[in-house]
């Protein structure tokens, strides 16, 4: 089974400052998908970022960027910029392209960021 | 606008008693899921459907039932098996194809009086 990891339960930066979240995971497959969802204080749940393993670059998305470490099992969110919209819990997901296990997505504990004024 | 709606948005179960939550989506995706949230923890998943009329057991399934009578709908009954209810209750849906990102609906607070 997979597992997701990430180390930093809350973290505060000032705003218009880079920060960055970690995440590590734990899988025996070779090709998957990995996911990096943002949760706000209404709780909905916001798509940040995705990256297909099998691509070597790093996918970004405006202020968004991730740091994709294959072989270390790695996948860390920069966030350039930071916006006090940007406070939110926010989870990094793992996802299988194989056919076999549930086909839902595997979560980490989340990270709480809080940008401050 | 196409989206996922859950309701209600709270909800309370008394002891013994089963619930149901709802969940429709216009999106026309295919496959649908639900999760379980508790406080500190990620998302665990409770079940899915990738076609009508067909579901699997998610990591948690126990004291759960589902059903997929449309594609715009799966509903999520909480019964009395279940006896740590108390959670928030998402659902998502996607379109088909492997990697595609799962879309999520607003959440559903369900309380034990």
């Amino acid at each position: 089974a997979q597992t997701v990891t990430q180390s930093q339960p809350e973290m505060s930066v000032q705003e218009a400052e880079t920060v960055t979240l970690s995440c590590t995971y734990d899988t025996s497959e070779s090709n998957y998908y990995l996911f990096w969802y943002k949760q706000p204080p209404s709780r909905q749940m916001i798509l940040v970022i995705r990256q297909e393993a099998y691509k070597q670059q790093n996918a970004t998305e405006n202020r968004f960027s991730v740091n994709f470490q294959k072989a270390a099992k790695s996948f860390s969110l920069k966030i350039s910029d930071s916006q006090l919209g940007d406070t939110a819990m926010y989870f990094c997901a793992f996802k299988n392209s194989g056919g076999g296990g549930a086909d839902g997505l595997t979560f980490g504990k989340g990270t709480h960021l809080i940008i401050q004024p | 606008d196409g989206g996922i709606t859950q309701s209600p948005k709270y909800l309370f179960r008394k002891e013994g008693q089963n619930v149901t939550l709802s969940c429709e989506q216009n999106l026309n995706h295919d496959a649908m899921y639900w999760y379980r949230q508790d406080p500190g923890q990620g998302l665990r998943l409770i079940y899915y459907s990738q076609i009508v009329n067909d579901f699997q057991k998610g990591d948690i399934a126990e004291g759960y039932s589902v059903s997929r009578e449309k594609k715009e709908s799966f509903p999520l009954t909480v019964t009395s098996a279940q006896k740590n209810p108390t959670a928030f209750y998402l659902c998502a849906s996607r379109i088909t194809g492997v990697g595609q990102p799962q879309h999520f609906g607003d959440g559903t607070r369900l309380s034990i009086l």
